[in-house]
């Protein structure tokens, strides 16, 4: 069956350090996928998506990586800040449903 | 900021009551979702809805129903609540042609 998987359960960085979250899935015709940010107590929050047919995407601070040779994408974030901290799901998008996998939780020390 | 509005926020009932959580969006949204999430893990899609009249179930079967007899609104009901129906139900919405869902803040149900 199909499943995105993250590697890690919790990060932790300094203020002002980059972060790294990854993600693994598993379906290969997978085309489009989305990064959502969960605050305590709030519905997921659209971060950034990216289309199989790119291998890299920025925003504002952050940068998505698409490998779909490995089938993992990363979600880069620069100078994180204490207001990053969240916990941060991939979506993969397939025959019209967001597949979820579990969280990584981030946490940002000063 | 998404315009997805759930109600309640906070729920605690007693088993056997019937519960009825809402959702309503004012973006004009033709797509409609209803996810669970249990604390700290992924979200799982309960149900979903392509536009009026029209509701599925999703991957995570749930004794829960839906209904959409309008665009705006998609209200979860539970006809007898159990302990185990105890989690967070998250609503989403999104525009066809249009991968990015918008979620709601969520209901977090007790049931005791």
């Amino acid at each position: 069956g199909e499943s995105v998987g993250l590697h890690l359960p919790t990060l932790s960085v300094q203020e002002g350090d980059n972060s790294i979250i990854n993600c693994a899935y598993s379906n290969s015709a997978s085309d489009y996928f989305i990064w959502y940010k969960q605050e305590s107590g709030k519905g997921p929050q659209f971060i950034i998506d990216i289309r199989s047919n790119m291998d890299k995407r920025q925003g504002q601070r952050v940068t998505v990586l698409l490998n779909k040779t490995v089938k993992h994408l990363s979600l880069q974030i620069a100078a994180t800040q204490p207001g990053d901290s969240a916990v941060y799901f991939c979506a993969d998008y397939n025959t019209d449903k967001l597949i979820f996998g579990t969280g990584t939780r981030l946490q940002v020390f000063p | 900021e998404a315009d997805i509005y759930q109600t309640p926020r906070y729920l605690v009932i007693g088993t056997g009551k019937k519960i009825t959580l809402e959702c309503s969006q004012t973006m004009g949204h033709d797509k409609m979702y209803w996810y669970q999430q249990d604390p700290g893990m992924e979200l799982h899609l309960i149900h979903y809805s392509y536009g009026v009249n029209s509701t599925e179930k999703g991957d995570l079967s749930s004794e829960s129903t839906v209904s959409r007899i309008r665009t705006e609104h998609f209200p979860l009901t539970l006809e007898s609540a159990r302990p185990s129906h105890t989690s967070q139900y998250l609503c989403a919405s999104s525009m066809t042609g249009v991968n990015i869902q918008y979620f709601g803040a969520g209901t977090r149900l007790s049931v005791l």
